[in-house]
């Protein structure tokens, strides 16, 4: 079975610019991520969604940043205007919620995207 | 709230000896713990995790771990390490039942020496 599949792998872009960041969940998954790692800060929990609805944005940076995910097999990171303090490796991660039982936490990630802005 | 502290940021290691990285976690209710892998370049992989019961974990590649509920430890250990151990490994929490929110600790960089 393919996993989380993600977007570009690699981005370098120039400061003021847009980017986009894609995510594929895996199939049957209803809980997407999106995580960002930097040194300094280590693993941040961006945004959450459940059933494609938003249920925690309280990690998404500032307004530049934002998220949606249109159906339950996409998703998207968009970051506008872009700055160089974005430079980061961002993570889509996937999970579920066993028939009846609770949301365990395992989380099924991507190989993530790493942003350069210059 | 529920935090994690991972010890150490770096674990050096000569082939072939035991390994253990160190966490500790933090909360108010009941836990699920989760060790996970990554190698450069890579997202991460779940090494092994632990839901209810035994408190020894057995995971993946010869790993485990022991959850230790008054020590509010969850240690991973390894017998024997290879140089293709060598990875950052993140413990993770989250709270059972309740809010999905998973923590995750800073990272442990284990370097396998030959």
């Amino acid at each position: 079975d393919a996993g989380v599949i993600q977007s570009p792998r690699h981005e370098v872009t120039e400061m003021g610019q847009e980017v986009t960041l894609r995510c594929k969940p895996i199939s049957g998954h209803d809980y997407l991520f999106w995580y960002r790692q930097t040194m300094m800060r280590g693993l941040e929990l961006l945004i959450y969604f459940n059933n494609n609805v938003p249920i925690d944005d309280s990690g998404m940076p500032e307004d530049r940043f934002s998220a949606k995910m249109p159906n339950a097999s996409f998703s998207t990171l968009k970051i506008q205007p872009s700055e160089p303090r974005d430079s980061a490796v961002y993570f889509c991660a996937s999970s579920f919620k066993p028939g009846q039982g609770i949301f365990t936490g395992e989380l099924f990630f991507g190989e993530g995207s790493r942003l350069t802005v210059l | 709230a529920q935090s994690v502290t991972q010890l150490d940021s770096q674990v050096p290691v000569f082939e072939e000896a035991p390994v253990e990285l160190r966490c500790n976690y933090s909360s108010s209710v009941s836990v699920y713990l989760f060790w996970y892998v990554q190698y450069p370049n890579q997202g991460l992989q779940l090494l092994l995790k632990y839901l209810s019961g035994s408190t020894l974990v057995k995971g993946i590649n010869g790993f485990e771990a022991e959850f230790n509920k008054s020590q509010t430890s969850f240690h991973l250990r390894k017998p024997s390490v290879h140089i293709s151990d060598t990875a950052e490994y993140f413990c993770a929490v989250s709270s059972a039942g309740g809010y999905q929110k998973v923590t995750f600790g800073t990272g442990t960089k284990l370097q396998v020496i030959p």
